[in-house]
């Protein structure tokens, strides 16, 4: 059972490049999401979801994209690459707040030069 | 949201039982009290989470105050594996695909173990 699977682990982009960084999960939960952490820092909400189709904005929305086409997928896409950027990337799901646990992928380290 | 207030940090030493406090004075009824970690260098990690009871697994246990405005997360015995962020999180209960589903992560309290 894979879990959470993060793809790209390390990624070095320069400014005003895109990129998409993939989440993938194969434990059929309906809720993902997407945090970013800065160094020292805790993790701020980027975009989740609640189903396929469905997407919100949480703390820090600007500079990036989501679509969630299927319950497996919720890539997370950087149109404009800016330093601001540069962080380490979390993906998560979970079955349902109530009942419980987040479930984390290993983290993607974006660095922004 | 409501929010969480936690001590930046706490120190304990091996061996010996850890208190983590968590204050939520703007706590709703359907909020549910969690708890991650992040050990260095890792993704967090579910603890433990509760509505209105005390709460126990493998991993610690969570009291919850009478009013709810405020939790402690027990760690019976820490051991040196256990140094790492602690974040005490209040989420909506949705019960579906409600939309306000969310979880936001605080600064969490960095918890050092002394050996």
């Amino acid at each position: 059972n894979a879990g959470v699977t993060q793809t790209p682990k390390f990624r070095i982009l320069k400014i005003g490049q895109s990129m998409t960084l993939q989440c993938t999960q194969d434990m059929n939960h309906n809720y993902m999401y997407w945090y970013r952490q800065d160094p020292g820092m805790g993790l701020k909400l980027i975009y989740y979801s609640v189903g396929a189709g469905i997407t919100d904005k949480g703390e820090v929305p600007n500079g990036y994209n989501v679509s969630r086409s299927t319950t497996e997928d919720f890539p997370l896409r950087l149109e404009l690459a800016a330093p601001s950027q540069t962080s380490v990337y979390f993906c998560a799901s979970s079955r349902g707040l109530n009942t419980g646990e987040l479930f984390f992928g290993e983290g993607s380290r974006l660095t922004v030069l | 949201d409501a929010k969480t207030t936690q001590p930046n940090s706490m120190e304990s030493n091996e061996e010996e039982p850890v208190h983590l406090p968590c204050n939520h004075s703007t706590i709703s009824g359907t909020d549910y009290i969690h708890w991650y970690r992040q050990l260095p260098s890792q993704g967090p990690e579910y603890v433990i989470h509760g509505l209105t009871s005390n709460v126990n697994n493998r991993m610690a246990s969570l009291a919850i105050a009478e009013d709810r405005k405020s939790s402690t997360l027990i760690l019976h015995r820490a051991t040196l594996r256990d140094a790492a962020v602690y974040y005490c999180i209040l989420s909506m209960f949705g019960g579906g695909m409600n939309r306000d589903d969310k979880i936001i992560f605080g600064k969490g309290t960095r918890l050092h173990i002394l050996p």
